[in-house]
């Protein structure tokens, strides 16, 4: 695609569910950021792909927060267990160069009641 | 404490005027510093990225200056436009790995008619 997409734009879920989140980064990017940001908070790191190196998942705040990347493009945003702190919405970025996020994805809008 | 550091935090200007934004940071080692703009509900989207070797960049009426020296960076809009109203966020990157980056809390900008 022209950009980095994601899916859903848009997501209400009850506290205690599970919850996917989908990023499409740009064809050929080998770099994938997720990040998340509170209402009116700067952006915090998450989780970083390169390539085939193993993820650096030292943002990710729980062990209820995973991520993977499957051949190296689409990436998959899992949260068990959501809690009401969890509201956010959770960027996706790509890169094809170093030195951080080029591209931005619109985010998901994570509600949990 | 944050290590790069915004201000003002929420600047108003009329539509025409110029504004300057400015970013410190006590970010080291020092790899690139990026700007974004992030209009309400968006991604972020690049604006300009510096090296530690580049004093200055531009991006139609936006500029981007650096100075290593005292780590400070500002983004001076021309000629404002309504369509400038958004959050301008700093990014300094380490020179450790692509992934060690520091976020600013950024500067929300509201153009007026």
């Amino acid at each position: 695609g022209a950009g980095v997409s994601q899916s859903p734009s848009n997501k209400v879920t009850e506290k205690g569910k599970d919850v996917e989140l989908r990023c499409d980064p740009i064809s050929g990017h080998t770099a994938l950021y997720w990040y998340r940001q509170s209402l009116g908070q700067g952006l915090e790191f998450l989780i970083y792909f390169q390539g085939n190196s193993a993820p650096d998942k030292s943002g990710l705040p729980s062990d209820r927060f995973s991520a993977e990347r499957t051949g190296g493009s689409v990436s998959t945003l899992t949260i068990q267990r959501t809690q009401q702190e969890d509201s956010a919405v959770y960027l996706c970025a790509s890169s094809s160069i170093g030195g951080g996020p080029s591209f931005f994805g619109p985010g998901t809008r994570l509600t949990v009641l | 404490k944050n290590q790069v550091e915004q201000s003002p935090q929420s600047l108003i200007i009329l539509e025409g005027k110029n504004c300057t934004l400015q970013c410190n940071y006590t970010v080291s080692p020092f790899s690139n510093l990026r700007w974004y703009k992030q209009d309400t509900g968006r991604g972020p989207v690049s604006l300009t990225i510096m090296t530690f070797s580049e004093n200055t960049k531009s991006n139609g009426r936006y500029t981007a200056t650096l100075d290593a020296d005292t780590k400070q960076s500002s983004l001076h809009i021309t000629a404002s436009q309504l369509s400038d109203s958004a959050s301008y966020i700093c990014v300094v990157s380490l020179v450790r790995n692509n992934n060690d980056m520091r976020f600013g809390a950024g500067t929300r900008l509201t153009v007026k008619p």
